[in-house]
């Protein structure tokens, strides 16, 4: 039981430059998120999905896509990396709504040159 | 607007007792959560408060005014791996999406 991967878990990127953090959970779980972790600034929501075939939008979205073709995969994708996008990026599930933590993957350090 | 205040840095004495403190204005709410999160690691939960009170969890305890948009952590028998930042994080009405805190750096000493 691996609980919440991320991969990969470092990238150096060039501006312009795309690439694709996978999150994979295996504990059934029905939501997921994608958080970016900058110095100072706490955690901010990118995208979230509520189930399988559904996206929605956080707090800072722009310069980022999502997929959750299948409910233990969410995708996040940067189609032009920029150097505002170097952050530490968080995949983390919950099981349900109002009561239940959410369960943080280790995490993808992307530094954009 | 959306708005979650937590100290930047504390600093506390091994053995001895630190309260955290978290104000939070937001939207809706539907719970408080803590997470400790250790450098270069991910958030791991510590506690949730959804009514007003004290929670109690080993040496831990959280507590929660809504009326005063108020929590704290309590941390007791402080240990040298209690050296950490603490996440104070609010559940919005409906429950999708939760806003977090920037974080407060516990620093405990011998």
């Amino acid at each position: 039981n691996a609980g919440v991967t991320q991969t990969p878990k470092f990238r150096v990127l060039k501006t312009g430059q795309s690439m694709t953090l996978l999150c994979a959970q295996d504990m059934n779980h029905e939501y997921m998120y994608w958080y970016r972790q900058d110095p100072g600034m706490g955690l901010r929501l990118i995208h979230y999905s509520v189930g399988e075939g559904t996206t929605a939008k956080g707090e800072v979205p722009d310069g980022y896509n999502v997929s959750r073709l299948k409910k233990q995969n969410f995708l996040l994708g940067l189609e032009s990396a920029a150097p505002s996008q170097t952050s530490v990026y968080f995949c983390a599930t919950t099981p349900r709504l109002a009561g239940d933590t959410q369960y943080f993957g280790p995490g993808t350090r992307l530094t954009v040159l | 607007g959306q708005n979650i205040d937590q100290p930047t840095e504390m600093t506390a004495t091994e053995g001895a007792i630190v309260q955290i403190n978290c104000t939070y204005q937001t939207s809706g709410f539907n719970g408080l959560f803590w997470y400790q999160q250790h450098a270069g690691e991910a958030p791991t939960f510590l506690s949730y408060n959804v009514l007003d009170g004290l929670e109690e969890k080993g040496r831990f305890s959280s507590f929660l005014s809504r009326s005063k948009g108020y929590s704290y952590l309590l941390l007791k028998e402080l240990q040298m791996k209690d050296s950490a930042s603490y996440l104070c994080a609010v559940r919005n009405t409906g429950g999708f999406k939760t806003i977090f805190g920037a974080g407060t750096r516990l620093f405990v000493k011998a």
